[in-house]
């Protein structure tokens, strides 16, 4: 069974410190995708990467896929209340069937 | 243009009644998934539409579950003789076509078994 564990599973934090979230599995992914989550709405795609190695900035957000393409970070650098939510980091294991991760809960106190 | 659209968005039954959940997806959306997420929790995978390929149905969880697409368009996911662990949200997303491509979530429907 092919799973993807996110930590740390909640995360408080006060505005303008940084942060990282982290993607791991045991398997090899073609491609993984990050989304972020609010309450009482789907997710909403924040980043696609296919290449090992391959780093991704989306304004404050950095994403990066591990060289063997079996891990993945996101990075926030000053965070702010706005990013509050649920993130969740997906894995294509090279079909379209998408496995989700735990998700990682994400509070920013202004 | 309208995104995913789901109904209802929140749906509280009694144990052991049929439930449908609705999906229209994006218009020109070839692909459609319909994922379960727990209270809190990451999305699992239930049901994917291609096309007019036959559906891959390998994650639906029992046969009191089962979904289907109409022309191509609208999605219904049926849930019989519920249970309460059938207690979730139930989200749908539809993308154009390839699996890196974005796939656009409804709002989910919030079903309660009672």
């Amino acid at each position: 069974t092919q799973l993807l564990e996110q930590s740390p599973q909640f995360l408080s934090i006060q505005e303008g410190e940084n942060l990282t979230v982290y993607c791991n599995s045991s398997s090899v992914f073609s491609s993984l995708q990050w989304y972020r989550q609010e309450p009482g709405e789907g997710p909403v795609l924040l980043v696609t990467v296919v290449t090992g190695g391959e780093v991704k900035k989306l304004k404050r957000l950095t994403f990066q896929f591990g060289d063997a393409r079996k891990d993945s970070s996101l990075h926030i650098t000053a965070a702010q209340p706005g990013d509050t939510g649920l993130y969740l980091c997906a894995g294509a294991p090279g079909t379209y069937k998408y496995i989700f991760g735990t998700g990682t809960r994400l509070k920013v106190l202004a | 243009g309208a995104g995913v659209s789901q109904s209802p968005s929140n749906k509280v039954t009694e144990k052991g009644k049929d439930v449908e959940l609705r999906c229209d997806p994006i218009s020109g959306h070839t692909a459609l998934y319909w994922y379960r997420q727990s209270l809190g929790q990451g999305l699992e995978f239930l049901i994917y539409f291609q096309g007019n390929s036959a559906p891959d149905k390998s994650g639906l969880p029992s046969d009191r579950f089962s979904a289907e697409r109409t022309g191509g368009s609208v999605s219904t996911l049926t849930i019989q003789r519920t249970q309460q662990e059938d207690s979730a949200v139930y989200l749908c997303a539809s993308t154009t076509s390839g699996y890196t491509d974005t796939q656009y979530f409804g709002p989910g429907t919030r079903l309660t078994v009672l």
